[in-house]
């Protein structure tokens, strides 16, 4: 089944301990993507993979790091995490075809909570 | 630059009734749009796209959306809405130049009445 996958799904933590959260996809799509969802500001990226060892900020990409060093996996490192980036993150990918017309497909979701 | 306006956050309709939810888009080069279905506790659907062509598309679940390039809209319509369409849903935009950036809209929360 073709899927993006994210653990954990659910992660509360506390301010300045490091985590990651792994994302997989098994669609050998060359984007993929990560978005915050916080309740009125929609879904904002925070970065973005156009292929392996190429990665650009987002829109609030501030306290956040990924890496992109194979196809399928994109983790998103939080270095010190703050009580701010507590929030919905969703892990997406997309393949890199003309034809697919930027069609995302959407991961289930980590909550991320820090206190 | 392209961005995303979905007037009405929270829109309640009886069961039955014609869902309209509403979508603006600006963008400076001819836009991909999408509309996008959150259920609780779930990760976002593709309801529907419009990439180019025919501008009235149909999606699942008997939704539809029509782009208008005038009016920079592309409105979510459902003749009947079901209890099951109760969700979160999201108006997105890109456009082949943007390196696959995604920018959605804040949201409008459905509710059914029953």
């Amino acid at each position: 089944e073709a899927q993006v996958t994210q653990n954990p799904r659910y992660l509360i933590t506390v301010t300045g301990k490091k985590l990651t959260v792994t994302c997989s996809q098994n669609m050998n799509h060359e984007y993929m993507s990560w978005y915050r969802q916080d309740p009125g500001l929609g879904l904002r990226q925070i970065y973005y993979s156009m292929n392996v060892e190429v990665t650009d900020k987002g829109d609030v990409p501030e306290g956040y790091k990924v890496s992109r060093k194979e196809k399928r996996n994109f983790p998103l490192i939080l270095e010190s995490p703050s009580p701010n980036q507590t929030s919905l993150y969703f892990c997406a990918s997309s393949s890199g075809s003309v034809s697919s017309y930027n069609e995302q497909f959407f991961g289930p979701g980590t909550r991320l909570t820090v206190l | 630059a392209q961005s995303v306006t979905q007037l009405g956050s929270h829109v309640s309709v009886s069961e039955g009734a014609l869902v309209l939810l509403r979508c603006n888009y600006s963008s400076s080069v001819p836009p991909y749009l999408f509309w996008y279905v959150q259920y609780p506790n779930q990760g976002l659907q593709l309801l529907l796209k419009y990439t180019t062509g025919a501008t009235l598309v149909k999606g699942i679940n008997g939704f539809e959306a029509e782009f208008k390039k005038s009016e920079t809209s592309f409105h979510l319509t459902k003749p009947s809405a079901h209890m099951s369409d109760a969700a979160e849903y999201f108006c997105a935009v890109t456009s082949s130049g943007s390196a696959r950036q995604l920018t959605f809209g804040s949201g409008t929360q459905l509710t059914v009445l029953p």
